[in-house]
């Protein structure tokens, strides 16, 4: 089955840019979505089809994918974005939605 | 407003069975696929089970395969998951969550329930 890798933690000083991978074999070329999840609650969509934003999701979430990584790009880091952040994608092979490990953003 | 409420959580013992329902609202039900994912306890997310919108296809995680059953009843607005035969590794936050676009298969999630506990302990 698929596998997707993400970093356990990532930390970074407020005002400055937060970079989470996704590391999976030719994701470059499959669609991936991002989610947020802060404690005790659901998690929300913050990037989906590699670099799209839902409404509501500010400017600075942004996404990119190559070959065998994708990165969720958080610019300008707020104490507020501090959250578990999850990749996903869909698995035509096998029909499975697939979800990374998750990263533990921390806002320093 | 979209929403979506689950219930139906609880304590059960290893080996016995649990219904979870999710209340749908504010939104065409029928004409998206519904999903469920859950996440142990102080683990990441994991998807359970997949439902399209009239309820003829569905898919599951081979860890669930053979022992739970995603159900829709479209006039009722309501989503289930058919838990059998569970073990220890099935506790859990269970959610239930929409695709993005109507008519759509592998879209992402856009709306999520708040979820439901369920533990399985002797």
């Amino acid at each position: 089955s698929y596998v997707l890798t993400q970093p356990p933690s990532v930390s970074v000083a407020p005002g400055q840019t937060a970079r989470i991978t996704c590391g999976g074999n030719n994701i470059g070329s499959i669609n991936v979505h991002w989610y947020q999840q802060k404690p005790g609650q659901a998690p929300v969509l913050v990037i989906y089809y590699v670099s799209d934003r839902p409404s509501g999701i500010p400017e600075r979430f942004s996404g990119s994918n190559s070959e065998n990584t994708a990165t969720l790009t958080i610019s300008r880091v707020e104490a507020g974005d501090e959250a578990d952040y999850y990749c996903q994608v869909w698995d035509s092979n096998s029909d499975h939605w697939v979800f990374g490990g998750g990263t533990k953003l921390t806002v320093l | 407003e979209v929403q979506l409420v689950e219930s139906g959580g609880g304590l059960v013992q290893p080996g016995g069975s649990l219904r979870l329902s999710c209340a749908a609202s504010g939104f065409t039900f029928s004409i998206y696929s519904m999903n469920w994912v859950r996440q142990a306890p102080g683990k990441g997310q994991q998807w359970v089970s997949v439902i399209s919108g009239r309820g003829g296809a569905t898919y599951y995680a081979d860890s669930v395969k053979a022992r739970f059953t995603i159900s829709r009843d479209n006039a009722k607005n309501s989503l289930y998951l058919q838990m059998n035969s569970l073990r220890a590794e099935d506790t859990a936050v269970y959610y239930c969550a929409r695709d993005l676009r109507p008519y759509n298969w592998d879209d992402p999630f856009d709306y999520w329930g708040q979820g439901t506990l369920v533990t399985v302990s002797s």
